[in-house]
């Protein structure tokens, strides 16, 4: 079946513009992860959604990133007023329980000029 | 917040020999411990996790152990091999039963034929 779907897979804004960027999770999987991999590094954790248990935003940078996920299903990582250090491929992936095999997608290269 | 350290963050091994990366986590509550492989511009893909009602798996030339005393879990590659070149990331879930994966920074894996 279809894997993890993440779009757009490249996005290049402006400085001070808004992005949306959207997870499509793989069908029937109750835990979605954003992360965060600037050139070369790590993957920074973001938020976590489980079930309908509230979303843990521990990992959010600022109050510029925001994140929900509807029904269940897709979700939407928002970035407002964006800043050149935002500029990172942002990773999200899903599981279908928790604490096993967590499918990533693609990803999203953001590039902000 | 919960920590997940991981060293080293390169390491070149001759194509044959054995490698080992090694992590340390905080969160005493932690069970699940993955092991994630990313060869060059490609998506994290599990390569395997150990939970923490066991010492030691092993999965062909790949092998991982864990010491909760010590809060430690390391990560062995034998015979290694050109393909295996790529960044590994361990990981460790926050909290035990809420699922979330907190990535360490990665390690840098070149084998050399």
């Amino acid at each position: 079946g279809a894997g993890v779907s993440q779009s757009p897979s490249n996005k290049v804004t402006e400085k001070g513009k808004d992005v949306e960027l959207r997870c499509d999770p793989i069908s029937g999987h109750t835990a979605l992860y954003w992360y965060r991999q600037s050139l070369g590094q790590g993957l920074e954790f973001l938020i976590y959604f489980q079930g309908n248990s509230a979303p843990d935003k521990s990992g959010l940078p600022s109050d510029r990133f925001s994140a929900e996920r509807t029904g269940g299903s897709v979700s939407t990582l928002t970035i407002q007023r964006t800043q050149q250090e935002d500029s990172a491929v942002y990773l999200c992936a899903s599981t279908p329980i928790i604490n096993t095999e967590a499918f990533f997608g693609q990803g999203t290269r953001l590039t902000v000029v | 917040g919960e920590n997940v350290e991981q060293h080293p963050s390169t390491l070149s091994v001759q194509e044959g020999d054995s490698a080992v990366i090694k992590c340390t986590y905080s969160d005493s509550a932690s069970n699940y411990f993955p092991w994630y492989k990313q060869e060059l511009g490609k998506r994290p893909q599990l390569i395997i996790d150990i939970r923490s009602n066991v010492g030691e798996k092993k999965d062909q030339r790949i092998a991982v152990t864990l010491n909760k005393t010590a809060k430690h879990f390391s990560l062995h590659i034998t015979e290694t091999q050109p393909e295996d070149s790529a960044v590994y990331f361990c990981a460790a879930n926050r909290g035990g039963s809420q699922g979330n994966l907190i990535f360490g920074k990665g390690t840098k894996l070149s084998v050399k034929p």
